[in-house]
């Protein structure tokens, strides 16, 4: 079946440094979805990615899509402690209904 | 707007014995999902629903059944629980828009189940 995976499993970094996340499906995906889950709390939705090479940017945040549509990234420009969490991607194989298979998740850890 | 609920917050089962976890979303959501997360996992798929009345199993459903009598309600069921079902559970809804191809999930607080 359809495996999606992330790199790192953990980070930890310290204020101000940079973070980014790597996603990697074993399939083609129509769209990739990214979700952070705060410590004891539930995914919310971040922002959705349809197309081949598409770049997307929410603030200190930028998504990115790969050209082959197998691959995605999140980068966090200078972390801040509001960014702890664990951030999972979520891929979509076409005509599956929206029915996702999410990545295994990066927590990260921002100390002061 | 509540948005997704769900109930219990927490459970504690003897192996063996059963319950029904209730999901319920106020959006008018046409697709209805269980997802159970263990650490190390992200989020696997128990059961969906892209309609009232039908249900479709997902990559884990062994040992988990569901219904969808109502478009607003989910419910997931453990017949006989063990100590495998130990886990955190999350429903969740979304909408196919009309023309919209792609939508997000919107997650519910989650279960803490614990089986001992």
């Amino acid at each position: 079946g359809q495996q999606v995976m992330q790199i790192p499993q953990y980070q930890h970094v310290q204020e101000g440094e940079d973070f980014t996340t790597y996603c990697n499906s074993s399939t083609t995906l129509s769209n990739i979805q990214w979700y952070k889950q705060r410590p004891g709390g539930h995914p919310v939705f971040l922002i959705q990615l349809v197309k081949s090479g598409e770049v997307k940017k929410q603030k200190r945040l930028t998504f990115q899509f790969g050209e082959a549509k197998k691959n995605s990234s999140l980068h966090i420009t200078a972390t801040q402690t509001t960014d702890v969490g664990t951030y999972f991607c979520a891929g979509d194989k076409a005509g599956t209904a929206s029915k996702l298979t999410f990545g295994t998740g990066t927590r990260l850890q921002v100390t002061l | 707007n509540a948005g997704v609920t769900q109930t219990p917050k927490f459970r504690v089962l003897k192996t063996g014995q059963s319950m029904t976890l209730l999901c319920a979303q106020d959006m008018n959501h046409e697709y209805m999902y269980w997802y159970r997360q263990d650490p190390g996992m992200g989020l696997r798929l128990i059961h969906y629903s892209v309609g009232e009345g039908t249900t479709a199993k997902g990559e884990v459903p062994d040992g988990y059944n569901v219904s969808r009598l109502k478009k607003q309600n989910f419910l997931l069921g453990l017949e006989s629980a063990a100590p495998s079902q130990t886990s955190v559970y999350f429903c969740a809804s979304s909408y196919p828009g009309q023309g919209v191809l792609y939508y997000e999930q919107y997650f519910g607080p989650g279960t803490r189940l614990t089986v001992t």
